[in-house]
């Protein structure tokens, strides 16, 4: 059974730029959510797809978009970078909905 | 307003040594799970728990959901199982939103 892989491992982008994240789901498993863990703290919820269709979101500005692809795999896309997007960005998915995630093993996203 | 806690904040034990996590939400919830962030910041479920009691080897997990909390259990605790321990809860009002605890780091000392 593979796991939830997300590449790449580690970026480094300036202010102003755009950045796609990319994540491939547990086989079996229909949903993709994506979390932001700054340092020190706990992850927080971007936003979640469920069959290529946006299923809830958090707290974050419309810069922050994804999608879901047919295979279940995602990416989340973030425009105009800023300096405190730099964070570990956690994909997880999930047979259905958010019956017991899991999560693979981040992107660190260093914003200069 | 919506709330996750976890006490203590942190916790340093002897190796071989039991201990009590614990978790409190402020409403009331349909889901909930214990992860363990290790080290090199890799989140691994332990237990999907929205009510009752589970066990997995050494560790086990209780929610009372009456009475908003969880508790994970350590017991004979090992160097492996240092990192930080969250629970996240998903509130019925929750609209998928996974809520994340303030976490437990756990050091554990040979």
């Amino acid at each position: 059974e593979t796991g939830v892989t997300q590449s790449p491992t580690h970026l480094i982008k300036t202010r102003g730029q755009q950045v796609t994240l990319r994540c491939s789901s547990q086989s079996g498993h229909n949903t993709v959510s994506w979390y932001q863990q700054a340092l020190g703290q706990g992850p927080q919820f971007i936003f979640q797809y469920y069959r290529e269709e946006e299923n809830g979101r958090g707290n974050f500005p419309p810069r922050f978009s994804g999608l879901q692809f047919p295979n279940y795999s995602s990416e989340l896309n973030v425009n105009a970078l800023e300096l405190d997007d730099s964070a570990l960005y956690l994909c997880a998915s999930s047979p259905q909905g958010n019956e017991k995630l899991f999560f693979g093993s981040g992107t660190q996203l260093s914003v200069l | 307003g919506i709330q996750v806690e976890q006490s203590p904040p942190d916790l340093i034990l002897q190796e071989g040594a039991n201990s009590t996590l614990r978790c409190n939400f402020s409403d009331s919830v349909n889901n909930l799970q214990w992860f363990h962030q290790n080290p090199w910041g890799q989140l691994i479920n332990l237990f999907y728990i929205p009510s009752g009691t589970k066990q997995n080897g050494r560790l086990s997990a209780t929610t009372v959901a009456t009475e908003r909390y969880s508790l994970l259990y350590i017991s004979s605790s090992q160097t492996t199982d240092s990192g930080v321990y969250f629970c996240a809860v998903e509130f019925l009002t929750g609209a998928n939103n996974l809520f994340f605890g303030t976490g437990t780091r756990l050091t554990v000392i040979p």
